[in-house]
Protein backbone atom coordinates (compact mmCIF):
# COMPACT_ATOMS: atom_id res chain seq x y z
CA UNK A 1 0.00 0.00 0.00
CA UNK A 2 1.87 2.96 -1.37
CA UNK A 3 -0.67 5.86 0.59
CA UNK A 4 0.72 9.06 -0.49
CA UNK A 5 3.56 9.66 -3.05
CA UNK A 6 5.62 12.52 -3.79
CA UNK A 7 7.38 13.28 -7.03
CA UNK A 8 10.10 14.38 -7.03
CA UNK A 9 11.65 14.38 -3.39
CA UNK A 10 14.15 17.44 -4.50
CA UNK A 11 14.25 20.53 -6.73
CA UNK A 12 16.10 23.11 -7.80
CA UNK A 13 14.28 26.08 -10.01
CA UNK A 14 15.47 29.12 -11.45
CA UNK A 15 13.61 32.35 -10.97
CA UNK A 16 10.85 32.20 -13.00
CA UNK A 17 10.89 28.53 -14.10
CA UNK A 18 7.66 27.01 -13.85
CA UNK A 19 7.44 23.24 -13.07
CA UNK A 20 4.71 20.46 -11.48
CA UNK A 21 5.17 18.82 -7.96
CA UNK A 22 2.92 15.40 -8.56
CA UNK A 23 1.14 14.05 -5.85
CA UNK A 24 -1.04 10.54 -6.52
CA UNK A 25 -2.58 8.83 -3.67
CA UNK A 26 -4.05 4.84 -3.66
CA UNK A 27 -6.57 5.62 -0.85
CA UNK A 28 -9.53 6.19 -3.25
CA UNK A 29 -9.09 9.46 -0.85
CA UNK A 30 -12.48 12.23 -2.03
CA UNK A 31 -10.28 15.13 -0.54
CA UNK A 32 -6.33 16.28 -0.83
CA UNK A 33 -4.96 19.23 -0.11
CA UNK A 34 -1.30 21.02 -0.33
CA UNK A 35 0.62 22.30 2.29
CA UNK A 36 4.09 24.43 2.04
CA UNK A 37 6.11 24.18 5.41
CA UNK A 38 8.71 27.18 6.13
CA UNK A 39 10.79 26.65 9.27
CA UNK A 40 8.90 28.03 12.56
CA UNK A 41 5.74 28.52 10.60
CA UNK A 42 4.45 25.47 10.71
CA UNK A 43 2.36 23.75 7.35
CA UNK A 44 0.13 26.30 5.72
CA UNK A 45 -2.78 25.31 3.05
CA UNK A 46 -2.12 26.56 -0.18
CA UNK A 47 -5.18 24.50 -2.26
CA UNK A 48 -7.56 21.66 -1.89
CA UNK A 49 -9.84 19.76 -3.30
CA UNK A 50 -13.28 17.77 -2.03
CA UNK A 51 -13.22 15.66 -4.97
CA UNK A 52 -12.38 14.98 -9.02
CA UNK A 53 -13.13 18.05 -10.42
CA UNK A 54 -13.13 20.91 -7.47
CA UNK A 55 -10.48 22.68 -6.21
CA UNK A 56 -10.79 25.30 -3.69
CA UNK A 57 -8.13 28.48 -2.35
CA UNK A 58 -6.51 27.87 0.95
CA UNK A 59 -4.84 30.59 3.06
CA UNK A 60 -1.34 31.05 0.69
CA UNK A 61 -2.55 30.21 -2.69
CA UNK A 62 -0.71 32.92 -4.67
CA UNK A 63 1.74 31.22 -7.46
CA UNK A 64 -0.21 28.21 -7.22
CA UNK A 65 -2.55 26.44 -9.60
CA UNK A 66 -4.08 22.93 -9.23
CA UNK A 67 -6.22 20.71 -10.55
CA UNK A 68 -7.99 17.31 -10.03
CA UNK A 69 -8.68 15.66 -13.25
CA UNK A 70 -8.95 12.45 -11.31
CA UNK A 71 -9.74 10.87 -7.92
CA UNK A 72 -6.44 9.37 -7.25
CA UNK A 73 -4.21 12.85 -8.56
CA UNK A 74 -3.95 16.32 -7.50
CA UNK A 75 -0.64 18.10 -8.94
CA UNK A 76 0.70 21.53 -7.99
CA UNK A 77 2.07 23.89 -10.72
CA UNK A 78 4.57 27.03 -9.73
CA UNK A 79 3.81 29.15 -13.52
CA UNK A 80 6.81 30.91 -12.30
CA UNK A 81 8.89 30.57 -9.34
CA UNK A 82 10.37 33.01 -6.94
CA UNK A 83 12.57 32.78 -4.49
CA UNK A 84 10.09 33.00 -1.74
CA UNK A 85 8.49 29.74 -2.95
CA UNK A 86 11.22 28.14 -1.57
CA UNK A 87 10.10 25.55 0.62
CA UNK A 88 9.16 22.13 1.81
CA UNK A 89 5.84 20.87 0.05
CA UNK A 90 3.29 18.49 1.36
CA UNK A 91 0.83 16.71 -0.35
CA UNK A 92 -1.92 14.69 1.92
CA UNK A 93 -5.27 13.08 1.59
CA UNK A 94 -8.00 11.79 3.71
CA UNK A 95 -11.75 10.73 3.51
CA UNK A 96 -14.30 13.62 3.27
CA UNK A 97 -16.36 13.86 6.39
CA UNK A 98 -15.87 14.04 10.25
CA UNK A 99 -16.09 10.25 11.00
CA UNK A 100 -12.20 9.81 10.01
CA UNK A 101 -9.89 12.48 10.78
CA UNK A 102 -6.53 11.05 9.73
CA UNK A 103 -4.59 12.93 6.74
CA UNK A 104 -2.20 10.76 5.23
CA UNK A 105 0.60 12.90 4.06
CA UNK A 106 3.19 12.48 1.65
CA UNK A 107 7.39 12.24 2.23
CA UNK A 108 7.33 16.32 0.93
CA UNK A 109 9.35 18.10 -1.82
CA UNK A 110 12.26 20.38 -0.79
CA UNK A 111 11.98 23.25 -3.39
CA UNK A 112 14.99 25.55 -4.08
CA UNK A 113 14.73 28.36 -5.89
CA UNK A 114 17.73 30.61 -6.40
CA UNK B 1 13.40 17.77 7.57
CA UNK B 2 15.74 19.12 9.98
CA UNK B 3 14.70 22.81 8.85
CA UNK B 4 11.55 22.21 9.77
CA UNK B 5 12.34 22.55 13.65
CA UNK B 6 14.62 25.48 13.52
CA UNK B 7 12.83 28.71 15.36
CA UNK B 8 10.53 26.41 17.04
CA UNK B 9 9.79 26.11 21.08
CA UNK B 10 11.89 22.93 22.25
CA UNK B 11 10.63 20.98 25.37
CA UNK B 12 13.83 18.87 26.70
CA UNK B 13 12.37 16.10 28.72
CA UNK B 14 14.46 12.80 30.35
CA UNK B 15 13.66 9.24 28.83
CA UNK B 16 10.46 7.82 31.05
CA UNK B 17 8.94 11.39 32.27
CA UNK B 18 5.67 12.49 31.32
CA UNK B 19 5.56 15.41 28.45
CA UNK B 20 2.86 17.34 27.82
CA UNK B 21 3.17 19.86 24.84
CA UNK B 22 1.03 22.80 24.78
CA UNK B 23 -1.01 24.55 21.58
CA UNK B 24 -3.61 27.49 21.68
CA UNK B 25 -6.13 27.87 18.93
CA UNK B 26 -7.85 31.07 17.86
CA UNK B 27 -11.35 29.72 15.98
CA UNK B 28 -13.74 28.70 18.35
CA UNK B 29 -15.97 27.15 15.24
CA UNK B 30 -13.85 24.20 14.47
CA UNK B 31 -15.29 21.15 14.30
CA UNK B 32 -12.60 19.26 16.00
CA UNK B 33 -8.49 19.03 16.83
CA UNK B 34 -6.01 16.48 15.95
CA UNK B 35 -1.97 16.20 16.85
CA UNK B 36 0.19 14.90 14.06
CA UNK B 37 3.94 14.13 14.93
CA UNK B 38 6.27 15.29 12.47
CA UNK B 39 9.59 13.30 12.36
CA UNK B 40 13.08 14.90 10.63
CA UNK B 41 12.60 14.06 6.63
CA UNK B 42 8.89 12.92 6.91
CA UNK B 43 5.62 14.38 6.74
CA UNK B 44 3.52 14.60 9.28
CA UNK B 45 1.80 11.36 10.83
CA UNK B 46 -1.15 11.41 12.99
CA UNK B 47 -1.75 10.99 16.27
CA UNK B 48 -5.08 11.80 18.28
CA UNK B 49 -7.80 13.81 17.46
CA UNK B 50 -10.63 15.22 19.85
CA UNK B 51 -14.08 16.39 18.58
CA UNK B 52 -14.73 20.09 19.97
CA UNK B 53 -17.39 18.45 22.47
CA UNK B 54 -15.27 16.56 24.29
CA UNK B 55 -12.62 17.72 27.06
CA UNK B 56 -10.68 14.42 27.02
CA UNK B 57 -9.35 11.49 24.83
CA UNK B 58 -7.13 9.12 25.85
CA UNK B 59 -4.71 6.71 23.69
CA UNK B 60 -1.79 4.58 23.29
CA UNK B 61 -0.15 6.77 26.01
CA UNK B 62 -1.31 9.76 24.90
CA UNK B 63 -3.80 11.79 26.02
CA UNK B 64 -5.21 15.20 24.48
CA UNK B 65 -7.28 17.26 26.80
CA UNK B 66 -9.20 21.02 25.17
CA UNK B 67 -10.49 23.57 27.50
CA UNK B 68 -12.48 25.69 25.33
CA UNK B 69 -12.67 28.15 27.99
CA UNK B 70 -9.03 29.12 27.18
CA UNK B 71 -8.90 27.88 23.75
CA UNK B 72 -6.16 25.72 24.76
CA UNK B 73 -4.99 22.07 23.58
CA UNK B 74 -2.59 19.71 25.32
CA UNK B 75 -0.96 16.57 24.58
CA UNK B 76 0.61 14.36 27.17
CA UNK B 77 2.80 11.67 26.38
CA UNK B 78 3.45 8.94 29.42
CA UNK B 79 6.65 7.50 29.95
CA UNK B 80 8.85 9.70 26.75
CA UNK B 81 10.84 7.17 24.61
CA UNK B 82 13.55 8.10 22.49
CA UNK B 83 11.25 7.55 19.31
CA UNK B 84 8.88 10.43 20.74
CA UNK B 85 11.49 13.04 19.63
CA UNK B 86 9.58 14.98 16.78
CA UNK B 87 7.90 17.93 16.40
CA UNK B 88 4.48 18.05 16.65
CA UNK B 89 1.69 20.19 15.77
CA UNK B 90 -1.86 20.67 16.39
CA UNK B 91 -4.11 21.52 14.13
CA UNK B 92 -8.10 22.90 13.46
CA UNK B 93 -10.22 21.52 11.27
CA UNK B 94 -13.27 23.63 10.62
CA UNK B 95 -16.84 22.70 9.86
CA UNK B 96 -18.35 21.38 6.51
CA UNK B 97 -16.73 17.96 6.75
CA UNK B 98 -13.62 18.64 4.44
CA UNK B 99 -11.15 17.66 6.96
CA UNK B 100 -9.27 21.25 6.04
CA UNK B 101 -6.71 21.59 8.66
CA UNK B 102 -5.13 24.55 9.91
CA UNK B 103 -1.87 24.10 11.69
CA UNK B 104 -0.45 26.06 14.82
CA UNK B 105 3.76 26.63 14.66
CA UNK B 106 4.86 23.26 16.55
CA UNK B 107 6.84 22.63 19.36
CA UNK B 108 10.32 19.99 18.83
CA UNK B 109 10.09 17.71 21.54
CA UNK B 110 13.73 16.28 22.45
CA UNK B 111 14.01 12.94 24.68
CA UNK B 112 17.37 12.73 26.65
CA UNK B 113 18.63 8.97 27.79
Amino acid sequence: NAGVTQTPKFQVLKTGQSMTLQCAQDMNHEYMSWYRQDPGMGLRLIHYSVGAGITDQGEVPNGYNVSRSTTEDFPLRLLSAAPSQTSVYFCASSWHGTENTEAFFGQGTRLTVV
Amino acid sequence: GESVGLHLPTLSVQEGDNSIINCAYSNSASDYFIWYKQESGKGPQFIIDIRSNMDKRQGQRVTVLLNKTVKHLSLQIAATQPGDSAVYFCAEVFSGGYNKLIFGAGTRLAVHP
